[in-house]
């Protein structure tokens, strides 16, 4: 079964702490995955994916196929980094269909 | 150029109804997705449209239904309304199938 799980539905750490927020999937193919962020009151957008093994806002994922995790992470929290992340992984055939995680929601503190 | 707008923001409807969402996908945009997210949970895609074709579809039953003009706007129509179908009704647009999705501020759809 394709799934994608994140065992967090709240996070709250301190102005410049490290964060990670876990994502693990369930996939028999090789995967896409992504991870959406929300800010209040904003529509859901794109953040990074894994593709593109780049870093955005500061943040960066792995994609680790023999843990089936997929975590983002980021060193030094801001305050702005608050907001609701969906980790989500693309399945391919018959077509595209885009499976999310039920989201975590990260509390930055000053 | 324009982001995808949906209509309407906010609609209440009676069980048993019929309902239309609409959605207007950013310019140039040929592939459209719709999902539905229940309070407290992530987006569950309900089925993508290329090039006014279906070409995937979740675990949704045949009375959620959809169309995409030859403008690549959609429509999702729900018949036989539930309860359970009150939730945030999310449209998204992509360039093509498996590119980057850009989504709309939703529709919430309360069933009473």
């Amino acid at each position: 079964a394709q799934r994608v799980t994140q065992p967090e539905k709240l996070l709250s750490v301190f102005k410049g702490a490290p964060v990670e927020l876990k994502c693990n999937y369930s996939y028999s193919g090789s995967p896409e995955l992504f991870w959406y962020v929300q800010y209040s009151r904003q529509r859901l957008q794109l953040l990074l994916r894994h593709i593109s093994r780049e870093s955005i806002k500061g943040f960066t994922a792995d994609l680790n196929k023999g843990e089936t995790s997929f975590h983002l992470k980021k060193p030094f929290a801001q305050e702005e980094d608050s907001a609701m992340y969906y980790c989500a992984l693309r399945a391919h055939g018959g077509g595209f269909k885009t499976i999310f995680g039920a989201g975590t929601r990260l509390f930055v503190k000053a | 150029e324009t982001g995808v707008t949906q209509s309407p923001t906010h609609l209440i409807k009676t069980r048993g109804q019929q309902v239309t969402l609409r959605c207007s996908s950013q310019s140039g945009h040929n592939t459209v997705s719709w999902y539905q997210q229940a309070l407290g949970q992530g987006p569950q895609f309900i089925f993508q449209y290329y090039r006014e074709e279906e070409n995937g579809r979740g675990n949704f039953p045949p009375r959620f239904s959809g169309l995409q003009f030859p403008n690549y706007s959609s429509e999702l129509n729900v018949n036989a309304l539930e309860l359970d179908d009150s939730a945030l009704y999310l449209c998204a647009s992509s360039l093509a199938e498996d590119t980057e999705a850009f989504f709309g501020q939703g529709t919430r759809l309360t069933v009473v």
